[in-house]
């Protein structure tokens, strides 16, 4: 069965620093991959999609995720972090094309400091 | 372009009340329409899918029930409420012709009391 895995909780960086927030998946075929973010009390957005092609994404915002099949990590990296990046964020995995179904991590809550 | 409704924002319902939270989908035919709950602003449980009128497929047998009634409409229900059943609704579609992902609504926050 397809999943998706996001390691930590939460992370804490200072604005202007580097953002990255990590994901590895398991599937038995090619993954279709996703990351969503959700701000208090609203529903997710789509932030940006992996199906095919080169292997770094780049999304909505400001962010890029880097697809790394060897590792089976889909990482969401953003350059310089905004207060206003802090949400929450989900990593999800659909299993091909005819799979109706997203399996959604655990999400990571994204603190960014002034 | 399309969209989707869902409401109410917000509910307040005492224990042994019915529900009923609706969605609408906008802009696209038969899509594939989804529920789930969150529970304290963490991770999202599937509840039920549906990939046509009348078809549902429930992922947790639970205290609640969803129907289909037409190709754009999702409909959530409960018969009793539970105290368990608190927690933010979302509702999802996707649309079956793509290679996309979900574009869910902006949810509803249940508490029941």
């Amino acid at each position: 069965a397809q999943s998706v895995a996001q390691p930590e909780d939460q992370v804490n960086v200072a604005e202007g620093n580097p953002l990255t927030v990590k994901c590895t998946y398991s599937v038995s075929g090619n993954p279709y991959l996703f990351w969503y973010v959700q701000y208090p009390n609203r529903g997710l957005q789509f932030l940006l999609k992996y199906i095919t092609g080169d292997n770094l994404v780049k999304g909505s915002y400001g962010f890029e995720a880097e697809f790394n099949k060897s590792q089976t990590s889909f990482h969401l990296k953003k350059p310089s972090a905004l207060v206003s990046d802090s949400a929450l964020y989900f990593c999800a995995v659909r299993e091909g094309f005819g799979d109706y179904k997203l399996s959604f991590g655990a999400g990571t809550t994204v603190t960014v400091r002034a | 372009s399309q969209t989707i409704h869902q409401w109410p924002a917000t509910l307040v319902q005492p224990v042994g009340s019915p529900l009923s939270l609706e969605c609408t989908v906008e802009g696209t035919s038969n899509p594939n329409l989804y529920w789930y709950r969150q529970a304290a602003g963490r991770g999202l449980q599937l509840l039920f899918y549906s990939v046509g009128i009348g078809q549902i497929s429930s992922e947790v047998p639970q205290n609640l029930s969803a129907s289909r009634p037409q190709d754009r409409q999702f409909i959530l229900s409960s018969k009793k409420l539970l105290l368990s059943d608190s927690g933010f609704y979302l509702c999802a579609f996707q649309d079956g012709a793509s290679w996309d992902g979900y574009t869910f609504g902006s949810g509803t926050r249940l508490t029941v009391v």
